[in-house]
Protein backbone atom coordinates (compact mmCIF):
# COMPACT_ATOMS: atom_id res chain seq x y z
CA UNK A 1 0.00 0.00 0.00
CA UNK A 2 1.16 3.22 -0.36
CA UNK A 3 -0.93 5.38 2.13
CA UNK A 4 -1.07 8.65 1.20
CA UNK A 5 0.27 10.01 -1.83
CA UNK A 6 1.19 14.17 -2.65
CA UNK A 7 1.88 15.45 -5.94
CA UNK A 8 3.68 17.18 -7.07
CA UNK A 9 6.62 17.37 -4.72
CA UNK A 10 7.74 20.11 -6.03
CA UNK A 11 6.43 23.57 -7.37
CA UNK A 12 7.56 27.14 -8.44
CA UNK A 13 5.34 29.30 -9.05
CA UNK A 14 5.18 32.85 -9.92
CA UNK A 15 3.16 35.92 -7.99
CA UNK A 16 -0.22 35.06 -9.14
CA UNK A 17 -0.53 32.06 -10.48
CA UNK A 18 -2.65 29.04 -9.49
CA UNK A 19 -1.98 25.85 -8.63
CA UNK A 20 -3.53 22.67 -7.01
CA UNK A 21 -1.76 20.07 -4.86
CA UNK A 22 -3.35 16.65 -5.19
CA UNK A 23 -3.69 14.06 -2.51
CA UNK A 24 -5.04 10.36 -2.35
CA UNK A 25 -4.60 8.08 0.42
CA UNK A 26 -5.34 4.27 -0.20
CA UNK A 27 -6.24 3.27 3.29
CA UNK A 28 -9.87 3.89 3.28
CA UNK A 29 -9.66 6.64 5.74
CA UNK A 30 -12.59 9.04 6.67
CA UNK A 31 -11.17 11.91 7.18
CA UNK A 32 -7.96 14.28 5.38
CA UNK A 33 -6.01 17.56 6.23
CA UNK A 34 -3.97 19.57 4.54
CA UNK A 35 -0.94 21.57 7.15
CA UNK A 36 1.56 24.06 6.09
CA UNK A 37 5.08 23.74 7.46
CA UNK A 38 7.20 26.84 7.88
CA UNK A 39 11.01 27.01 9.89
CA UNK A 40 9.98 27.59 13.36
CA UNK A 41 6.02 27.71 13.27
CA UNK A 42 5.55 23.99 13.12
CA UNK A 43 2.71 22.41 11.39
CA UNK A 44 -0.49 24.44 10.91
CA UNK A 45 -3.77 23.46 9.99
CA UNK A 46 -5.13 24.85 6.51
CA UNK A 47 -8.22 23.10 5.95
CA UNK A 48 -9.40 19.52 6.79
CA UNK A 49 -12.35 16.90 5.55
CA UNK A 50 -14.54 14.59 8.07
CA UNK A 51 -15.78 12.98 5.73
CA UNK A 52 -16.49 12.55 1.93
CA UNK A 53 -18.48 15.83 0.57
CA UNK A 54 -17.56 18.00 3.92
CA UNK A 55 -14.95 20.23 4.67
CA UNK A 56 -13.65 22.80 7.49
CA UNK A 57 -11.17 25.71 7.68
CA UNK A 58 -8.60 25.06 9.94
CA UNK A 59 -6.13 27.76 11.54
CA UNK A 60 -4.91 29.24 8.52
CA UNK A 61 -7.21 28.57 5.71
CA UNK A 62 -6.92 32.02 3.83
CA UNK A 63 -6.00 31.82 0.61
CA UNK A 64 -6.46 28.14 -0.48
CA UNK A 65 -9.68 26.40 -1.42
CA UNK A 66 -9.94 22.53 -0.75
CA UNK A 67 -11.93 19.65 -2.36
CA UNK A 68 -12.91 16.43 -1.23
CA UNK A 69 -13.35 14.92 -4.37
CA UNK A 70 -13.89 11.02 -2.83
CA UNK A 71 -13.53 9.27 -0.43
CA UNK A 72 -9.82 8.83 -1.75
CA UNK A 73 -8.98 12.34 -3.07
CA UNK A 74 -8.55 15.51 -1.30
CA UNK A 75 -7.21 18.62 -3.30
CA UNK A 76 -5.90 21.96 -2.01
CA UNK A 77 -5.80 25.03 -4.41
CA UNK A 78 -4.19 28.13 -4.38
CA UNK A 79 -6.00 30.54 -6.80
CA UNK A 80 -3.58 33.29 -6.96
CA UNK A 81 -0.16 32.34 -5.49
CA UNK A 82 1.57 34.82 -2.70
CA UNK A 83 5.19 34.00 -1.75
CA UNK A 84 3.62 34.46 1.70
CA UNK A 85 2.84 30.77 0.76
CA UNK A 86 6.59 29.47 0.17
CA UNK A 87 6.13 26.64 1.95
CA UNK A 88 6.42 22.84 2.66
CA UNK A 89 2.69 21.07 2.21
CA UNK A 90 1.87 17.84 4.22
CA UNK A 91 -1.63 15.95 3.68
CA UNK A 92 -2.61 13.61 5.92
CA UNK A 93 -5.60 11.27 6.60
CA UNK A 94 -7.24 9.46 9.78
CA UNK A 95 -9.35 6.53 10.15
CA UNK A 96 -12.30 8.58 12.09
CA UNK A 97 -14.72 11.46 11.65
CA UNK A 98 -14.13 12.84 14.77
CA UNK A 99 -10.41 13.49 14.51
CA UNK A 100 -8.14 12.83 17.81
CA UNK A 101 -6.72 10.10 16.28
CA UNK A 102 -3.21 8.64 14.85
CA UNK A 103 -2.62 10.78 11.02
CA UNK A 104 -0.77 9.01 8.63
CA UNK A 105 0.87 11.89 6.38
CA UNK A 106 2.36 12.52 2.97
CA UNK A 107 6.23 13.23 2.02
CA UNK A 108 5.14 16.97 1.62
CA UNK A 109 4.53 19.16 -1.56
CA UNK A 110 7.29 21.84 -1.67
CA UNK A 111 6.19 25.27 -3.55
CA UNK A 112 7.98 28.17 -3.88
CA UNK A 113 6.46 31.37 -4.67
CA UNK A 114 8.77 34.17 -6.51
CA UNK B 1 -1.24 29.35 17.44
CA UNK B 2 0.52 26.26 18.61
CA UNK B 3 -1.14 24.24 21.58
CA UNK B 4 2.21 22.45 22.24
CA UNK B 5 5.51 23.64 22.99
CA UNK B 6 8.72 21.30 22.99
CA UNK B 7 11.87 22.00 24.91
CA UNK B 8 14.84 22.24 24.50
CA UNK B 9 14.62 23.42 20.83
CA UNK B 10 16.90 21.66 20.04
CA UNK B 11 19.44 18.15 21.45
CA UNK B 12 22.78 16.64 20.51
CA UNK B 13 23.70 13.55 22.21
CA UNK B 14 26.07 10.55 21.42
CA UNK B 15 24.80 7.64 20.73
CA UNK B 16 23.78 4.77 23.41
CA UNK B 17 22.69 8.06 25.41
CA UNK B 18 18.85 8.63 26.41
CA UNK B 19 17.32 11.79 24.99
CA UNK B 20 14.34 13.31 26.97
CA UNK B 21 12.51 16.20 25.49
CA UNK B 22 9.15 17.65 27.02
CA UNK B 23 5.51 19.36 25.86
CA UNK B 24 3.96 21.97 27.65
CA UNK B 25 0.20 22.62 26.50
CA UNK B 26 -2.56 24.97 27.47
CA UNK B 27 -6.20 23.50 27.29
CA UNK B 28 -7.61 20.44 28.48
CA UNK B 29 -6.49 17.50 26.23
CA UNK B 30 -8.16 13.95 25.08
CA UNK B 31 -5.51 12.32 24.35
CA UNK B 32 -1.29 14.13 23.29
CA UNK B 33 0.30 11.95 20.43
CA UNK B 34 4.15 12.17 19.39
CA UNK B 35 5.62 12.17 15.75
CA UNK B 36 9.05 11.93 14.51
CA UNK B 37 10.18 13.34 11.57
CA UNK B 38 13.30 12.58 9.35
CA UNK B 39 14.87 15.38 7.27
CA UNK B 40 13.20 16.37 4.05
CA UNK B 41 10.33 13.42 5.24
CA UNK B 42 6.83 13.65 6.25
CA UNK B 43 5.99 13.10 9.95
CA UNK B 44 5.40 10.19 11.41
CA UNK B 45 4.00 8.64 14.46
CA UNK B 46 4.98 7.20 17.32
CA UNK B 47 2.50 6.71 20.26
CA UNK B 48 -0.15 8.33 21.70
CA UNK B 49 -1.33 8.56 25.16
CA UNK B 50 -4.72 8.92 26.58
CA UNK B 51 -5.72 12.12 29.38
CA UNK B 52 -6.63 8.68 32.30
CA UNK B 53 -2.63 7.44 31.14
CA UNK B 54 0.21 8.37 32.93
CA UNK B 55 2.89 6.47 31.28
CA UNK B 56 3.24 4.67 27.99
CA UNK B 57 6.01 2.55 26.19
CA UNK B 58 6.80 1.82 23.12
CA UNK B 59 9.31 0.14 21.97
CA UNK B 60 12.50 2.30 23.39
CA UNK B 61 10.10 5.09 23.59
CA UNK B 62 8.49 5.96 26.57
CA UNK B 63 6.05 8.97 27.26
CA UNK B 64 4.87 10.24 30.29
CA UNK B 65 1.95 12.78 30.42
CA UNK B 66 0.73 15.29 33.57
CA UNK B 67 -2.63 16.69 33.56
CA UNK B 68 -2.29 18.61 35.82
CA UNK B 69 1.03 20.47 34.97
CA UNK B 70 -0.56 20.11 31.86
CA UNK B 71 2.90 18.58 30.12
CA UNK B 72 4.45 15.71 28.42
CA UNK B 73 7.85 14.20 28.35
CA UNK B 74 9.07 11.60 25.50
CA UNK B 75 12.12 9.38 26.81
CA UNK B 76 14.13 7.93 23.79
CA UNK B 77 16.56 4.86 25.50
CA UNK B 78 19.33 3.94 23.84
CA UNK B 79 19.68 6.48 21.39
CA UNK B 80 20.33 5.43 17.89
CA UNK B 81 22.25 7.54 14.93
CA UNK B 82 18.79 6.83 13.35
CA UNK B 83 16.89 8.54 15.99
CA UNK B 84 18.33 12.05 14.21
CA UNK B 85 15.12 13.46 13.69
CA UNK B 86 12.85 16.30 14.79
CA UNK B 87 10.14 15.12 17.11
CA UNK B 88 6.27 16.89 17.78
CA UNK B 89 3.72 16.64 19.76
CA UNK B 90 0.19 17.34 18.83
CA UNK B 91 -3.06 18.11 20.96
CA UNK B 92 -6.02 18.77 20.13
CA UNK B 93 -10.40 18.61 20.23
CA UNK B 94 -11.67 16.68 16.86
CA UNK B 95 -10.06 17.26 13.78
CA UNK B 96 -8.09 20.58 14.99
CA UNK B 97 -5.07 18.77 15.91
CA UNK B 98 -2.15 21.55 16.18
CA UNK B 99 1.50 20.76 16.66
CA UNK B 100 4.30 22.56 18.68
CA UNK B 101 7.43 23.51 16.94
CA UNK B 102 9.58 20.90 17.50
CA UNK B 103 12.36 19.69 19.17
CA UNK B 104 15.47 18.47 16.96
CA UNK B 105 17.49 16.01 18.39
CA UNK B 106 21.20 14.78 16.54
CA UNK B 107 22.62 11.80 17.97
CA UNK B 108 26.48 11.62 17.05
CA UNK B 109 28.36 8.47 16.72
Amino acid sequence: NAGVTQTPKFQVLKTGQSMTLQCAQDMNHNSMYWYRQDPGMGLRLIYYSASEGTTDKGEVPNGYNVSRLNKREFSLRLESAAPSQTSVYFCASSVGTRGSGELFFGEGSRLTVL
Amino acid sequence: SQQGEEDPQALSIQEGENATMNCSYKTSINNLQWYRQNSGRGLVHLILIRSNEREKHSGRLRVTLDTSKKSSSLLITASRAADTASYFCATGGGNKLTFGTGTQLKVEL
